[in-house]
Parts: C-alpha cells; sequence; structure tokens
C-alpha cells in the first residue's frame, strides 16, 4: 500500500514563527502536492512539485515556500507564521492518475 | 461553472435511508472526475476515477455516474450505514498533475 506519511498530526505555533510541515512517500512516486483544507472552501492547491527540486505554484501559494532535495519528501515551509494559516494542512503523491493524500495536519497559529 | 462545486454541504440521513449528492464542474477542458471519501483524523480515500461521459462505477453500496456534456456526477449511498459517515469530494482533472476540488459535502448517518 501507498504511505503518504505527515510528521505531526496536532501543531501549535505562535505567530512569526518558522513552522515546517514534512511529508514522506515511500512509493516513488514523482508528483507531490500540499494543500489546505478551510471550511466552505475546500481542498486549495499551495505548492505542488513533479521532480527534485522542481516546483511550482499552486493556486494559494502567498506566505508559503517549499523545499523538495529527495523524491520521497516534500516540506511546506510558512516563513513567518500568521493567524490566517490556521488550517488543515493535506500533503498528497501521485504517479499517474491516482492521488494518495497522508492524514493531515492540524495547524493553529496563535 | 468556473469551479467545481458540491451540493449539499452538509446532509443527516437515518441508517438505512438512501442518499444522493451532486458534483458540478466546467465541462471544458475535461479529463477526469475523481470521488473521495474522507473520514475524521483519515487520509481521503479514493473511490472512482471518471473519465468517459455516461461512465458508471460501483464499489458495495456506492455508486457514481458522470455526465461531461452537462458537467456534473452524480454519487449514490444506497441503504446508508453509520460507518458511511464522512466528507465525500469530488474533483475534476483537466489534463495537468493537479486536481480541482469541490468544497464537499458532509454526510452524516444516523443510527
Amino acid at each position: 500500500d501507498v504511505k503518504v506519511t505527515q510528521s505531526s498530526r496536532y501543531l501549535v505555533k505562535r505567530t512569526g514563527e518558522k513552522v515546517f510541515l514534512e511529508c514522506v512517500q515511500d512509493m516513488d512516486h514523482e508528483n507531490m502536492f500540499w494543500y489546505r483544507q478551510d471550511p466552505g472552501l475546500g481542498l486549495r492547491l499551495i505548492y505542488f512539485s513533479y521532480d527534485v527540486k522542481m516546483k511550482e505554484k499552486g493556486d494559494i501559494p502567498e506566505g508559503y515556500s517549499v523545499s523538495r532535495e529527495k523524491k520521497e519528501r516534500f516540506s511546506l515551509i510558512l516563513e513567518s507564521a500568521s493567524t490566517n494559516q490556521t488550517s488543515m494542512y493535506l500533503c498528497a503523491s501521485s504517479l499517474g492518475t491516482g492521488m494518495f493524500f497522508g492524514s493531515g495536519t492540524q495547524l493553529s497559529v496563535l | 461553472i468556473l469551479n467545481v462545486e458540491q451540493s449539499p454541504q452538509s446532509l443527516h440521513v437515518q441508517e438505512g435511508d438512501s442518499t444522493n449528492f451532486t458534483c458540478s464542474f466546467p465541462s471544458s477542458n475535461f479529463y477526469a472526475l475523481h470521488w473521495y471519501r474522507w473520514e475524521t483524523a483519515k487520509s481521503p480515500e479514493a473511490l472512482f476515477v471518471m473519465t468517459l461521459n455516461g461512465d458508471e462505477k460501483k464499489k458495495g453500496r456506492i455508486s457514481a455516474t458522470l455526465n461531461t456534456k452537462e458537467g456534473y456526477s452524480y454519487l449514490y449511498i444506497k441503504g446508508s450505514q453509520p460507518e458511511d459517515s464522512a466528507t465525500y469530494l469530488c474533483a475534476r482533472r483537466t489534463g495537468a498533475n493537479n486536481l480541482f476540488f469541490g468544497t464537499g459535502t458532509r454526510l452524516t448517518v444516523i443510527p
């Protein structure tokens, strides 16, 4: 079974902190994605990567950056966390048409 | 329709009732339509991927239909059970490696 693992289930940070959300997949997928889920807004794409060291902006990249140094790991970085970045963050990976998700990180920024 | 829209946003049904909900999407540039089930504290789980107009897929008590010309898909659950309680997401693929998600339908099945 494909496994997409997000490092934390719950995270509480303070405004202005630098935050790292880590995601690891074990199936050698080329494509990896970061989404956020907010009530009434659905899953919105922040960034995606289709290869090591490659990254593409999604629909809402402002305030975020990403890092993909190894194929299996895709990190989402909040350079200076703000309260409007409180959300559920989902990582996903895909090869072809199937997309596989992690179980999410609920981030609260106080 | 500019975005993927799902309705209703939430619904409650009694155990044993059948139910259905709708996903509407732009019909242009269509590549595939995905349905996911997302239970609380778990990963979204893929239910169906449909690509052809008129496609019908079935998995146990859950089935889905696709109309790409008019831009909609229906998800049906027959004889709902409490374990069906989840958020059901649909997503449209346009050919790139990205999915555009709807806001989801949150289903609660009351025992």
